[in-house]
């Protein structure tokens, strides 16, 4: 099985400054006859399901705001805020859907500094 | 608009059994492959199984393989998991899901249904 390891486990951050979190795949992610990464970004907020931000390691869902970004290829992956927003504090998954089981990271609880 | 609706949890002894099923609308429920993830009391998520579009080939996390089996009727847009042999560390919300979208990304989750094992 592919391991998803975050990076960190929690994240306090200023509103309006920069958040940063990290995944780490056990086997790249890179799918060579595509050249697409096969990694997920999720968002989950307390009572809620996740929800779906970046695809492709760097593709923003429809509807998902301009100040989310997705970086990274084969085996680390970076998920970006660039400016936080009070509606933004949730905790955030990454996700590999290059193979059966589709492993999660262990989540990424992002709080308000 | 696409919609995935959870039910059949609950309360259930340790050994016990219990079907949970997810009702679609909103889309042509054949054409996509659908998940189970779950999630235990304040951790993360877990992805269960899959099903394939006409349920012929599926898929299980070691976790639960042998005790869970995963179905689904097209006919009445439904997927279902049956769980046998639940265990305490089973007790989860448990999310149908499915990648409406040309990647595999989860982009639909039910709001999720709760199982809890305990005697």
């Amino acid at each position: 099985d592919i391991v998803m390891t975050q990076s960190p486990d929690s994240l306090a951050v200023s509103l309006g400054e920069r958040a940063t979190i990290n995944c780490k795949s056990s086997q790249t992610l890179l799918y060579s006859s595509n050249n697409k990464n096969y990694l997920a970004w999720y968002q989950q907020k307390p009572g809620q399901p996740p929800k779906l931000l970046i695809y492709w390691a760097s593709t923003r869902e429809s509807g998902v705001p301009g100040r989310f970004s997705g970086s990274g290829s084969g085996t680390d992956f970076t998920l970006t805020i660039s400016s936080l927003q009070a509606e933004d504090v949730a905790v955030y998954y990454c996700q590999q859907y290059y193979t059966t089981p589709r492993t999660f990271g262990q989540g990424t609880k992002l709080e308000i500094k | 608009e696409v919609q995935l609706v959870e039910s059949g949890g609950g309360l259930v002894q340790p050994g016990g059994s219990l079907r949970l099923s997810c009702a679609a609308s909103g889309l042509t429920f054949r054409n996509y492959y659908f998940h189970w993830v779950r999630q235990a009391p304040g951790k993360g998520l877990v992805w269960v199984s899959r099903v394939n579009g006409d349920g012929s080939s599926t898929a299980y996390a070691d976790s639960v393989k042998g005790r869970f089996t995963i179905s689904r009727d097209n006919a009445k847009n439904t997927l279902y998991v049956q769980m046998n042999s639940l265990r305490v560390e089973d007790t989860a919300l448990y999310f149908c899901a499915t990648s409406t979208g040309a990647h595999d990304a989860f982009d639909i989750w039910g709001q999720g249904t709760v199982v809890t094992v305990s005697s």
